[in-house]
């Protein structure tokens, strides 16, 4: 399967706390990028990091990207109940013309008040 | 609207029927995706439409699935002769540009097939 790989699989925190999450991936690419989903339904975009990039931030989120690990992070400081939700990292190959995306297999995050 | 809209929401259908499914990208995005996301498979992709450019069915997972985007807008994907596996989420995404590193794409609201 071509598919990555998150680990770990659930994470239960209180709220206030930091949420780290990782992601590896398989082949070369051209971006990364997570993804929250709330209730099985929409995916909600959170951050892009291009490969040639180590570390980007967003409000409480930071991603970091190891290319030569083939490995992301992504923390969430201070969390907050609202930030329970399913977390996916997604990859675009580089050299395809496509720029389908590769999904992780994701992180159920659970933030208690 | 300034998301991405797909329709209908929740779709429930009998073993053997054909089914059409419907997303409306945002404006001006050039780049048109279909997922989908089930219990046993996770997220998958199906199907990527650029322009005019011949698209990319390699994702389809049988010739019972096929898509068509009119106008270079309105995307529609059609399942022939629904199976009991074909339940599940399809999410439509739309980028703005395509290739190289710049590429976010945004998913709509998905569609929930269940197959009974």
């Amino acid at each position: 399967s071509q598919q990555g790989e998150e680990d770990p699989q659930a994470l239960s925190i209180q709220e206030g706390e930091n949420a780290t999450m990782n992601c590896s991936y398989k082949t070369s690419i051209n971006n990364l990028q997570w993804y929250r989903q709330n209730s099985g339904r929409g995916l909600v975009h959170l951050i892009l990091i291009r490969s040639n990039e180590r570390e980007k931030h967003s409000g409480r989120l930071r991603v970091t990207l190891d290319t030569s690990k083939k490995s992301s992070s992504l923390l969430i400081t201070a969390s907050r109940a609202a930030d329970t939700a399913s977390y996916f990292c997604a990859t675009a190959a580089a050299l395809s013309h496509t720029d389908k995306l590769i999904f992780g297999t994701g992180t159920r995050l659970q933030v208690f008040p | 609207g300034a998301g991405v809209s797909q329709s209908p929401s929740n779709k429930v259908t009998e073993k053997g029927k054909d089914v059409e499914l419907r997303c409306d990208p945002i404006s001006g995005h050039t780049a048109l995706y279909w997922y989908r996301q089930s219990l046993g498979q996770g997220l998958e992709f199906l199907i990527y439409f650029q322009g005019n450019s011949a698209p990319d069915k390699s994702g389809l997972p049988s010739d019972r699935f096929s898509a068509e985007r009119t106008g270079g807008s309105v995307s529609t994907l059609t399942i022939q002769r629904t199976q009991q596996e074909d339940s599940a989420v399809y999410l439509c995404a739309s980028s703005l540009v395509s290739g190289g590193p710049y590429n976010e794409q945004f998913f709509g609201p998905g569609t929930r097939l269940t197959v009974l």
